[in-house]
């Protein structure tokens, strides 16, 4: 089992509409997770990070952390063209700087 | 967030040979981490660049293969080694900001390809 799974995708949404991306995490001593969105031919940009269980929202983006379900979700209102790109989540254990990624999802907002 | 570095963008190198990557990040960071990208595929952590010391490697890669140098706070390198095919990746360099705890920005990233 990886430690940290994602749909790759790819999924399509409406211009418009919420996207609602999905990871999944073995580790349950990961305290700290990271959602990255990635163009293609470009490195990683953080977006969103989340440590309590909840909602967090910035702009159009909600961070949402299900501890006891190792569930963590990206949803993206209002998807616009340019939120195309391939998201990454991430988990980081207590103490410990090390970054485990999951393999990502694409996702393509339809105009 | 720091404002990173990386030099050359992109290189096309031939088997066997060499290529020394720089990082460099416009303030002092304690931790600068190397990562792999394969084609399609996702982050790879190579190893921790430690200041002052040996860096610290992530199962699979080794010191002799991939050579990582820190001279200080702010700049690191990372050489890869008897290059083949299977080298052919992005390798991006990250760092940990100063502002909220463990969150990792990346560089722009080198684009390797092995002929």
């Amino acid at each position: 089992q990886k430690e940290v799974e994602q749909n790759s995708g790819p999924l399509s949404v409406p211009e418009g509409a919420i996207a609602s991306l999905n990871c999944t995490y073995s580790d349950r001593v990961s305290q700290s997770f990271f959602w990255y969105r990635q163009y293609s031919g470009k490195s990683p940009e953080l977006i969103m990070s989340i440590y309590s269980n909840g909602d967090k929202e910035d702009g159009r983006f909600t961070a949402q952390l299900n501890k006891a379900s190792q569930y963590v979700s990206l949803l993206i209102r209002d998807s616009q063209p340019s939120d195309s790109a391939t998201y990454l989540c991430a988990a980081l254990r207590f103490g410990n700087e090390k970054l485990t990624f999951g393999t990502g999802t694409r996702l393509t907002i339809i105009p | 967030s720091a404002v990173i570095s990386q030099k050359p963008s992109r290189d096309i190198c031939q088997r066997g040979t060499s290529l020394t990557i720089q990082c460099q990040v416009d303030s002092q960071v304690t931790m600068m981490f190397w990562y792999r990208q394969q084609p399609g595929q996702s982050l790879t952590l190579i190893a921790t660049a430690n200041q002052g010391s040996e860096a610290t490697y992530e199962s699979g890669f080794v010191i002799d293969k991939f050579p990582i140098s820190r001279p200080n706070l702010t700049f690191s390198t990372l050489t890869v080694s008897n290059l083949s095919p299977e080298d052919s990746s992005i390798y991006l360099c990250s760092v940990v900001g100063s502002g909220r705890v463990s969150e990792q920005y990346f560089g722009p990233g080198t684009r390797l390809t092995v002929t």
